[in-house]
């Protein structure tokens, strides 16, 4: 059974970085064809695609804000780490870790519970 | 990037209709890379339809996925009270992938 739940602030002010890590179990991120991604939603709004990576360290970012992400994997603890600059009350969403592993990467097939990150000062 | 238009915004409907969702892409997607999730309240989204018309795992035979080229058709074909949700599909033939806006199904 694939589980996957994120951590981080659930609060950040606006120009401050935020650090989000995926926690997973039920597969690992060696496997081939496999890839643990981040996915967005603010209050009442659409999905947003943000950033992937790999199982082979094939990192993949959305192109408006690629600027101001970085996805990391330490695949000893089974965790994937977001790193997204420059926080601006426009982030404010739910923030959801995603698993793939149709080798596209773009199949989320179990999705985390997300977690509320608020910008606001 | 392809934008896909999914139509209509709400769809009020009861219980035991049949629902039609239409996710309309922008330039032609190949089957094999749309997809569709569903989103109940307070939920995460989890994936229905994978290649246009294929279910995932457990997914009930209520739900069907069809269409090619630009258009795509997600069909419930009677609706049960846990089926009022939202609606996403998705493309990833071209990069980068993309999300529709949505359609409600609301219970009337």
């Amino acid at each position: 059974q694939i589980t996957l739940k994120e951590s981080g602030p659930t609060l950040v002010k606006p120009t401050q970085t935020l650090t989000l890590t995926c926690t997973f179990s039920g597969f690992s991120l060696t496997t081939s064809g496999v890839g643990v991604g981040w996915i967005r939603q603010p209050p009442g709004e659409a999905l947003e695609w943000l950033a992937l990576i790999q199982w082979d360290d094939d990192k993949r970012y959305s192109p408006s804000l690629k600027s101001r992400l970085t996805i990391t994997k330490d695949t000893s603890k089974n965790q994937v780490v977001l790193i997204m600059t420059n926080m601006d009350p426009v982030d404010t969403a739910t923030y959801y870790c995603v698993h793939s592993d149709d080798n596209s990467g773009y199949r989320f097939d179990s999705w985390g519970q997300g977690t509320l990150v608020t910008v606001s000062s | 990037e392809i934008v896909l238009t999914q139509s209509p915004g709400t769809l009020s409907l009861s219980p035991g209709e049949r629902a039609t969702l239409s996710c309309r892409a922008s330039q032609s997607v190949s089957s094999s890379y749309l997809t569709w999730y569903q989103q109940r309240p307070g939920q995460a989204p989890r994936l229905l339809i994978y290649g246009a018309s294929r279910r995932a795992a457990g997914i009930p035979d209520r739900f069907s996925g069809s269409g090619s080229g630009t258009d795509f058709t997600l069909t419930i074909s009677r609706l049960e009270p846990e089926d009022f949700a939202v609606y996403y599909c998705q493309q990833y033939d071209r990069s980068p992938q993309t999300f529709g806006q949505g359609t409600k199904v609301e219970i009337k």
